[in-house]
């Protein structure tokens, strides 16, 4: 079965330093791959996405990812973590010619002034 | 407006009755999904819509879910029958394009619909 998977449930980081949410994924192909934040009572923000070519892919808000293909990993990091950043964070995979984005679980980010 | 707009925003259904959730896309959008988000879970595929074609219904959990989008607009979920199980946040996303094989359009999201099933 494809699947997504967020190892934490958590990460906690302090304001300024930098911070990775991981996620890997099983999914047959070269998926498409996406980061979405989601805040309290909201629905989910699309973050970044990589397709091909460059393995980091900056987004939105400072946001960038690293994707590692041997590794079949997509994290997600910021240099410097700010406290508005609290949030949970999804990852999700596109299988190319599918209907279905996968999610992750979610990971909760809590950072600490 | 400029969003994905949902319908209610919290709904309370006893168990058995039936609900309607409804999700207005951004305009113009072509590609229209619907889903399921349980407590501390991911979002989970339910359907596909483009324009007003059901292309992809293998994520409705039984046949007391039906979804519809007659116009290639508006589209309707429908649960019959609810169940304690049915209670979880209901996603609708639209994307502007067909999904495709070279389409990776990312996923606009309304803030969804919290059903609780009592």
């Amino acid at each position: 079965a494809q699947s997504v998977a967020q190892p934490e449930d958590q990460v906690n980081v302090a304001e300024g330093n930098p911070l990775t949410v991981k996620c890997t994924y099983s999914v047959s192909g070269n998926p498409y791959l996406f980061w979405y934040v989601q805040y309290p009572n909201r629905g989910l923000q699309f973050l970044l996405k990589y397709i091909t070519g460059d393995n980091l892919v900056k987004g939105s808000y400072g946001f960038e990812a690293e994707f590692n293909k041997s590794q079949t990993s997509f994290h997600l990091k910021k240099p410097s973590a700010l406290v508005s950043d609290s949030a949970l964070y999804f990852c999700a995979a596109l299988n190319t010619g599918g209907f279905k984005t996968i999610f992750g679980a979610g990971t909760r980010l809590f950072v600490k002034a | 407006g400029a969003g994905v707009s949902q319908s209610p925003r919290y709904k309370v259904a006893k168990r058995g009755q039936d609900v309607a959730l409804r999700c207005d896309p951004i305009s113009g959008h072509v590609s229209l999904f619907w889903y399921q988000q349980a407590l501390g879970q991911g979002p989970e595929f339910l359907t596909y819509f483009q324009n007003e074609a059901q292309l992809d219904k293998s994520g409705l959990p039984s046949d007391r879910f039906f979804a519809e989008r007659p116009e290639g607009s508006v589209s309707t979920l429908k649960i019959q029958r609810t169940q304690q199980e049915d209670s979880a946040v209901y996603l609708c996303a639209s994307s502007p394009r067909p999904v495709s094989w070279d389409d990776n359009s990312p996923l606009h999201f309304g803030n969804g619909t919290r059903l609780t099933v009592t």
